[in-house]
């Protein structure tokens, strides 16, 4: 389980400016799933992806933030224009099937200052 | 709306003794259940996945799930200090995202 590899795991970025998170899963993982988590709280659902398809997007807020999963290379959580409020850690999980169990990444703790 | 309760504790025993955690969820299709522990700070690690009705016993950890009652819980014998973390319940049904409960504070008191 501590194949999926997240990286940077701390970012700061001023507001306005971009955040690109990166998630590489296990490898032979097909299913990728994003989580924002911020302290004290639990893990909020945002994106579930499969190569190359959004399976469900319904946790990820409709402006600045997309997320991909290309045939190659690693899953990419793209927040766009960030403002203070998008402070927190955003977690990765894979999995190698659609109900098997999934593996959390170590996370990206982002900063907007 | 698809719902994973938990209570959020915290929840406080002595070392030694039986920690009990309970979830219960709303989705009577979910197939997948299972119990992650999550220190402060850092990232959820997977402890058990369950997939049958009944007990599933690894080590000092014990899942068991009822899906008539729709309820799944978490028992840790001989509770350690170490044990002392935030415990997250997740339920997943197939092509459907992980749902998490917010989980239960337990706190092993030396």
């Amino acid at each position: 389980n501590a194949g999926v590899m997240q990286n940077p795991r701390h970012l700061v970025r001023r507001r306005g400016q971009e955040a690109r998170l990166r998630c590489s899963p296990v490898k032979g993982h097909s299913h990728v799933y994003w989580y924002r988590q911020l302290p004290e709280e639990g893990l909020k659902f945002m994106v579930y992806l499969q190569k190359e398809n959004i399976i469900d997007e319904s946790g990820m807020p409709k402006e600045r933030f997309s997320a991909e999963f290309p045939k190659e290379g690693p899953s990419i959580l793209r927040i766009q224009q960030v403002v203070r409020g998008d402070s927190a850690a955003y977690f990765c999980a894979s999995s190698e099937s659609r109900n098997t169990e999934a593996f959390f990444g170590q996370g990206t703790r982002l900063t907007v200052v | 709306q698809k719902e994973v309760e938990q209570n959020s504790g915290p929840l406080s025993v002595p070392e030694g003794a039986i920690a009990s955690l309970n979830c219960t969820y709303s989705d009577r299709g979910s197939q997948s259940f299972f119990w992650y522990r999550q220190y402060s700070g850092k990232s959820p690690e997977l402890i058990m996945f369950i997939y049958s009705n009944g007990d599933k016993e690894d080590g000092r950890f014990t899942a068991q799930l009822n899906k008539a009652s729709q309820y799944v819980s978490l028992l840790i014998r001989d509770s350690q200090p170490s044990d002392s973390a935030t415990y997250l319940c997740a339920v997943n049904s197939e092509g459907n995202q992980f749902y998490f409960g917010t989980g239960t504070s337990l706190t092993v008191i030396p």
